[in-house]
Parts: structure tokens; sequence; C-alpha cells
């Protein structure tokens, strides 16, 4: 079955850096693009970040655009998310998510937190 | 970039009874629109997807209708495992993808 655990979150103060991991498994990662997707404690769902399956293609949102870098490697079957020049306003839960065929989130990780403070 | 609003925040409903979310987009999304729900604690799970469909797994009691700007989420039977928060989604124009607000769905 699918499969995706991300891992890397933790308590970072602001300015600093992280780089979230998130493993799949239960298909075959190289053919699907991939999502970052996070939620802020008590509030919704906000898309993050898109792949590629080959990485050719990248896109951000606007609120990470130029600090957050989205990876992958389809050899070890993990995506990643490099996030630097942390804010507070960055704090949440990043769930990493499959794009699936149609193309919506149709399997996720369980998130990993990120605390920005100091 | 396309903004949807889901109504009513919350619905305070008793197990048995129906229930019915609105999700309204701010510019067409064709039927681009899927439908999620997320327990407390829990990562979000794909209920409907193209407005209709529902995903692999899902119960019957779940439906979506609805094309353009205006969709519903209809859940036909409240069952205890389905007070949650739902999510509408659309993947119309992007990027970036954009979810609603949510409405929570609670025991009255």
């Amino acid at each position: 079955q699918v499969q995706l655990v991300e891992s890397g979150g933790g308590v970072v103060q602001p300015g600093r850096s992280l780089r979230l991991s998130c493993a799949a498994s239960g298909f075959t990662f190289s053919k699907f693009a991939m999502h970052w997707v996070r939620q802020a404690p008590g509030k919704g769902l906000e898309w993050v970040a898109i792949i590629s399956s080959v990485e050719t293609t990248k896109y951000y949102a606007d609120s990470v655009q130029g600090r957050f870098t989205i990876s992958r490697d389809n050899s070890k079957n993990t995506l990643y998310l490099q996030m630097n020049s942390l804010r507070p306003e960055d704090a949440a839960v990043y769930y990493c998510a499959r794009d699936g065929e149609p193309p919506y989130f149709d399997h996720w990780g369980q998130g990993t937190l990120v605390t920005v403070s100091s | 970039e396309i903004v949807l609003t889901q109504s009513p925040a919350t619905l305070s409903l008793s197990p048995g009874e129906r229930a019915t979310l609105s999700c309204r987009a701010s510019q067409s999304v064709y039927s681009y629109l899927a439908w999620y729900q997320q327990k407390p604690g829990q990562a979000p799970r794909l209920l409907i997807y193209d407005a209709s469909k529902r995903a692999t797994g899902i119960p019957a009691r779940f439906s979506g209708s609805g094309s353009g700007t205006d969709f519903t989420l209809t859940i036909s039977s409240l069952e205890p495992e389905d007070f949650a928060v739902y999510y509408c989604q659309q993947r119309s124009n992007w990027p970036p993808w954009t979810f609603g607000q949510g409405t929570k769905v609670e025991i009255k």
C-alpha cells in the first residue's frame, strides 16, 4: 500500500534553516509529481510546493518563494523540502502528498511539525 | 488565484441526519474540485474528486455535486466517524492549488 512518511521537523529559531524529508513506498515514486502542504496550528490547509516526477518543473506558493526549495531523489524514493530564512508564520504541520491519477492529493503522510520560535 | 469559500463554518448535527456542505469558487473551476475529510491529529483523506466521483474505499453515503462555481458535499446519514472537518480544493487554475477554509461537522 502507498505509504508516505515525513521526518525532519522540530523547533528552530527565526532565520534558521530546516530540511524536511518524505520517504515514499508502495508505488512507483518516479512516476508521480509530489506536493508539500502545510497546516498552521488550528488553521486550514495551505499548498506550499510541487515538483514534477522527474524534477523538471517546480512551483511554489508566494509565501515561500525564494526561501523554500523542493527536490526529490527518485533513486531513494524520497522527497525533500529545504526551508531557509524561517519565519514564525512558517510554523505548521508539513504534509507531503502524492499528485495522483487524476491529479488530486490522493495520498498523504502523517505530517511533521515545524515550530519557529526564539 | 482562485478563492474557495466554504459554508457554513460549523454544522451541528446528530448521527443519522443529513449533512450538506457548500463550496463556492471565485471563478469557474469547471468540475476540477475535490473534497477531503480531516479528523483531529490525522492527515486529510481524499473523499470526492472531479466534483462527484468517490475516491477508492469511500462509502456511498458521501456524494458530491456541482460544477462551475458552486459545489456541494452531501453526507446522506451521518455516522459517528463522519464528525470531522471537510475541505474543498480546486485544481482548475494552478499554481497555486487552493483549499477552502473548511467546514467543521460537529455532534449536536
